[in-house]
């Protein structure tokens, strides 16, 4: 049973750049799926951020485009979501997410990581 | 990009009651629309993906049906345990966007 866990920082100061890196474990990063973030303000609804495939590929939501770098670290089987020019409204729960190579939705999902952004 | 919306965006009802949420793409995305339910300070979950395919261990309760534009999921008996947020969600083409959700209550 593939598990996926989120890591990082829960506080980034304002205009400065959030990382998070999403383990995964009980798979390998190099299968047939997609990976994606999705994140989540307080009280909010799930908006999709961006996935990435083994090969480098990604997708991006065009809302968050030009401050989102989504990478892949197979050695490590994890992958990792960079925002740039965080504003508190980038202040949510983030989630790491699988999905399968064709269309698919998200079966698997981390277990989510709040992310504040405040000086 | 294709906008998704949900209604109501809340209901409330009671224990034993057929309960309906519909979901509507602004533009056709075929059978791809899947439903996840979000309870008070959890994870996601996947309920019914490709429009009406009950994920495995979801109860029967749960259905899903439509095609194109026009969703909907029924819960055909509402339990206690069914309290929470529910999202449909597009997954034809990136942005693989959700709909703003329908929290369920119960009367």
């Amino acid at each position: 049973q593939v598990q996926l866990q989120e890591s990082g920082p829960g506080l980034v100061k304002p205009s400065g750049t959030l990382s998070l890196t999403c383990a995964v474990s009980g798979g390998s990063i190099s299968s047939s799926n997609w990976w994606s973030w999705v994140r989540q303000p307080p009280g909010k609804g799930l908006e999709w951020i961006g996935e990435i495939y083994h090969s480098g590929s990604t997708n991006y939501n065009p809302s968050l485009k030009s401050r989102v770098t989504i990478s892949v670290d197979k050695s490590k089987n994890q992958f990792s979501l960079k925002l740039s020019s965080v504003t508190a409204a980038d202040t949510a729960v983030y989630y790491c997410a699988r999905r399968c190579i064709a269309l698919c939705p998200f079966g698997y999902w981390g277990q989510g990581t709040l992310v504040t952004v405040s000086s | 990009d294709i906008q998704m919306t949900q209604s109501p965006s809340s209901l409330s009802a009671s224990v034993g009651d057929r309960v309906t949420i519909t979901c509507r793409a602004s533009q056709g995305i075929s059978n791809y629309l899947a439903w996840y339910q979000q309870k008070p300070g959890k994870v996601p979950k996947l309920l019914i993906y490709a429009a009406s395919t009950l994920q495995s261990g979801v109860p029967s309760r749960f259905s899903g049906s439509g095609s194109g534009t026009d969703f909907t999921l029924t819960i055909s008996s509402l339990q206690p345990e069914d309290v929470a947020t529910y999202y449909c969600q597009k997954y034809n083409s990136a942005p693989f966007t959700f709909g703003p959700g329908t929290k369920v209550d119960i009367k």
